[in-house]
This record gives C-alpha cells, sequence and structure tokens, in this order.
C-alpha cells in the first residue's frame, strides 16, 4: 500500500482559479515537502513542513500557500493560479530531513 | 553554499553492462549524508540508496553500489548488470539543514539513462 499519497492526479484550471493540491503520507514522517518539477529545472522545493501546525518556506515560494492540519496531511493552495504554475507536483515525507519518500506526482494545467 | 553537480546529462549502455553516473557536492558540513532516486518514464521517485559521510563503507542495494571519494567530494552510483527497466532519469542529493532550523535535500540536475538490448 502507498505511503505518500496524492490527489487529484491531474487536475486542469484556468487563469485565475482556485486550486488545492493534497498530500497523505502514512510513514509516520514528521516532515513533508512540496515541489515542482519543469523541464530543465529539475525538482525545485516550494514549501515543507517539521509537523502539524509548522511551515517552512523552500526556494520556489511565490503563488503558493500551503497549510499542515496533521502529521499525515500537507495541502498546497493556488489561490489565483496562472499559466507559470503549469507543472507537475510532487509531495514527499521524510523522518528528520533522511531519505524522502515520493508520492506519485500530480499534473496541474493552468489555461 | 551546498551545491549538487550531475555534470553527465544523459548516458547510454547496452543491456547486462555496468555503467557509473557521477555526482559531485559541495558542503560545509563534518558530517553529511547522500542519497540517490530514480524517476522513471512515469514520472514516479523512487529512493535507491544512501550513504553516510562518517561511513568509510560503500553502500550498496541489490544491483545499486555507490563509489563514495570523500576527499574529492564525490559520490558516484554504480549499475552492475544493467537491465532494460533500469532506464529512467537519476537524481543524486544531499541533506542540507536550512537557516529556517530544518532539513531540506539539494539534488542535482539528473541524469538519463538509457539502456539499450
Amino acid at each position: 500500500e502507498a505511503a505518500v499519497t496524492q490527489s487529484p492526479r491531474n487536475k486542469v484550471t484556468v487563469t485565475g482559479g482556485n486550486v488545492t493540491l493534497s498530500c497523505r503520507q502514512t510513514n509516520s514522517h514528521n516532515y513533508m515537502y512540496w515541489y515542482r518539477q519543469d523541464t530543465g529545472h529539475g525538482l525545485r522545493l516550494i514549501h515543507y513542513s517539521y509537523g502539524a501546525g509548522n511551515l517552512q518556506i523552500g526556494d520556489v515560494p511565490d503563488g503558493y500557500k500551503a497549510t499542515r492540519t496533521t502529521q499525515e496531511d500537507f495541502f498546497l493552495l493556488l489561490e489565483l493560479a496562472s499559466p507559470s504554475q503549469t507543472s507537475l507536483y510532487f509531495c514527499a515525507s521524510s523522518e528528520r530531513g533522511n531519505e524522502q519518500y515520493f508520492g506519485p506526482g500530480t499534473r496541474l494545467t493552468v489555461l | 553554499a551546498q551545491k549538487v553537480t550531475q555534470t553527465q546529462t544523459s548516458i547510454s549502455v547496452v543491456e547486462k553492462t555496468t555503467v557509473t553516473m557521477d555526482c559531485v557536492y559541495e558542503t560545509r558540513d563534518s558530517s553529511y549524508f547522500l542519497f540517490w532516486y530514480k524517476q522513471t518514464a512515469s514520472g514516479e521517485i523512487v529512493f535507491l540508496i544512501r550513504q553516510d559521510s562518517y561511513k568509510k563503507e560503500n553502500a550498496t542495494v541489490g544491483h545499486y553500489s555507490l563509489n563514495f571519494q570523500k576527499p574529492k567530494s564525490s559520490i558516484g552510483l554504480i549499475i552492475t548488470a544493467t537491465q532494460i527497466e533500469d532506464s529512467a532519469v537519476y537524481f543524486c542529493a544531499m541533506r542540507d539543514f536550512a537557516s529556517s532550523g530544518s532539513w531540506q535535500l539539494i539534488f542535482g540536475s539528473g541524469t538519463q539513462l538509457t539502456v539499450m538490448p
């Protein structure tokens, strides 16, 4: 059974729309991460958290909010989506910042 | 600044041979952790293997092993007896302690491996 799940797996929205990407982990890990992956840029860290209620800013946070509601659940929010946010989004979890375990990814298209 | 560099953008090998993918890193820390990941064509990202800097032995998991050369700040990934399904993008990563007081990974840009029959 997959330990990190993401929903939805695919999402299409329009410019200015609101989008929420969800991530759940059953690893009992304290750290959770949101990345985006674009051709030519590799994996870029958006936001991360080391526990419920905690939020840390990553390298490319502009246009994104995140919230960690429980140990298991981490959400990424795009309140005014733009075409530049069209990307493949990954969630990951880790214990004490060691090896990360990734979800299957969410492909987001902003028209 | 902490940095991870993979200079090989793509490698092609024939099935059942051995391949080495290079990775060099820059760190200010005396103790650190290095990782390799595989991203398949379907997009799935899988953790493969880890090297702790204080360990002298090279890590090995299945047909993956590491060539850890600490004086050269180098951590190569060796895949022996390659198979078609090893075709993927391989990322090197290093654990970094951010100024916020929490852990994150710094990733290299990846190496595309193609294994041919």
